[in-house]
């Protein structure tokens, strides 16, 4: 089945640029979504279709995706920002797990 | 407003079974294909299974299979996740989600499944 890999922490000071990057073999060939899960809250989609934003979503939360690698940037980044991000795709190769998630990604502000 | 409501969690014995719901408020219900994921304490998302909005298709994740069963009601705007043969593993939190262009920009808050003698 298919896999993808965060890194488990990332950590930026308030103001700077965070990325945080989710690898699959050949994941610039899928549509990548992106989630945002506060403790003791239920994920909220920041990004999907590698680059766009659902409405209410700041600006600062951006998308790209090519090759190996897809990758969720947060600009100037802000205390609330902090929180658990995963990756997602939907897998029709396999019948074992349609929609795959990454382990996810701690984000602190420091 | 949007609303997906999750209900029927509890403490089970292994080996036992729970019904799950999901109250879809806000939106034309009929019109979505609908996910159940989960999350063990601790730990990260997992997908559980899914539901086409006529229900003509159906999936399963490996762990679930043969043991959970999805389905919904459109008249009653409401998804199920029936669970038997629970196991200490499968212990998390449950929500169900909208599908949105294979993502899920939907989610409910989540109803909590405890597997424990």
């Amino acid at each position: 089945s298919y896999v993808l890999t965060q890194p488990p922490s990332v950590s930026v000071a308030p103001g700077q640029t965070a990325r945080i990057t989710c690898g699959g073999n050949n994941i610039g060939s899928k549509s990548v979504h992106w989630y945002q899960q506060k403790p003791g809250q239920a994920p909220v989609l920041v990004v999907y279709d590698d680059s766009d934003r659902p409405s209410g979503i700041p600006e600062r939360f951006s998308g790209s995706n090519s090759g190996n690698t897809a990758t969720l940037t947060i600009s100037r980044v802000e205390a609330g920002d902090e929180a658990d991000y995963y990756c997602q795709v939907w897998d029709s190769s396999s019948d074992h797990s349609l929609w795959v998630f990454g382990g996810g990604t701690k984000l602190t502000v420091l | 407003e949007v609303q997906l409501v999750e209900s029927g969690g509890g403490l089970v014995k292994p080996g036992g079974s729970l019904r799950l719901s999901c109250a879809a408020s806000g939106f034309t219900f009929s019109s979505y294909s609908m996910n159940w994921v989960r999350q063990a304490p601790g730990k990260g998302l997992e997908w559980v299974s899914s539901i086409s909005s006529s229900s003509s298709y159906i999936y399963y994740a490996d762990s679930v299979k043969g043991r959970f069963t999805i389905s919904r009601d459109n008249a009653k705007n409401s998804l199920y996740l029936q669970m038997n043969s629970l196991r200490a593993e499968d212990t998390a939190v449950y929500y169900c989600a909208r599908v949105l262009r294979n993502g899920m920009d939907v989610w409910g808050q989540g109803t909590t499944v405890t597997v424990s003698s």
